[in-house]
């Protein structure tokens, strides 16, 4: 059974920074692409970042491009996001999402980590 | 980047109904289309890929069609577990867009 299972989130001040996990089981990780999608409170689905398997390639939507940092590490099934510069409208939650690029969708996703910008 | 436009953003109806959800893209992005299900408090569920192939062990009710820039989500005989929001999301170029939601609420 695909399982992805984030963890990190939290409270935290703008300016700040965190780290969130995302442990993934059930599959061979090292073959998937990997996704961070957030959803701000009561708002809709944000991509954020998205890894190819070997880390190839690496790409940030706009609005986090130059504070967000996306890595993997394949030898322990887990997927990262390094948040620095954190500002309020980052406050949202935070999936972990399974990316079949065959396919070109997001097939499976962790139950989200919440992340609260505030002072 | 693509837009993504759905209509309606919400939507009132009732079990047993024919309900059909819209999405637009703002250029062509052929068959590269997804639908989400999601409920309050959960993560999103893929149920159609590549505008109308089904998700493995989602209900054949749920059906998608269209290509180019429109396109549908159909469910044919509404349940009660299926009120929900539903996003469509192109995965033509990077980067992945999704639209704003469609609310689907117990009439």
């Amino acid at each position: 059974e695909v399982q992805l299972v984030e963890s990190g989130g939290g409270l935290v001040k703008p300016g700040g920074s965190l780290r969130l996990s995302c442990a993934a089981s059930g599959f061979t990780f090292s073959s998937y692409s990997m996704n961070w999608v957030r959803q701000a409170p009561g708002k809709g689905l944000e991509w954020v970042s998205s890894i190819s398997s070997s880390s190839s390639y690496i790409y940030y939507a706009d609005s986090v491009k130059g504070r967000f940092t996306i890595s993997r590490d394949n030898a322990k099934n887990s997927l990262y996001l390094q948040m620095n510069s954190l500002r309020a409208e980052d406050t949202a939650v935070y999936y972990c999402a399974r990316y079949d690029d065959y396919g070109g969708r997001f097939d499976y996703w962790g139950q989200g980590t919440l992340v609260t910008v505030s002072s | 980047d693509i837009q993504m436009t759905q209509s309606p953003s919400s939507l009132s109806a009732s079990v047993g109904d024919r309900v059909t959800i819209t999405c637009r893209a703002s250029q062509s992005i052929s068959s590269y289309l997804n639908w989400y299900q999601q409920k309050p408090g959960k993560a999103p569920k893929l149920l159609i890929y590549a505008a109308s192939s089904l998700q493995s062990g989602v209900p054949s009710r749920f059906s998608g069609s269209g290509s180019g820039t429109d396109f549908t989500l159909t469910i044919s005989s509404l349940q009660p577990e299926d009120f929900a929001t539903y996003y469509c999301q192109q995965s033509y170029s990077t980067p992945v867009t999704f639209g704003q939601g469609t609310r689907l609420e117990i009439k």
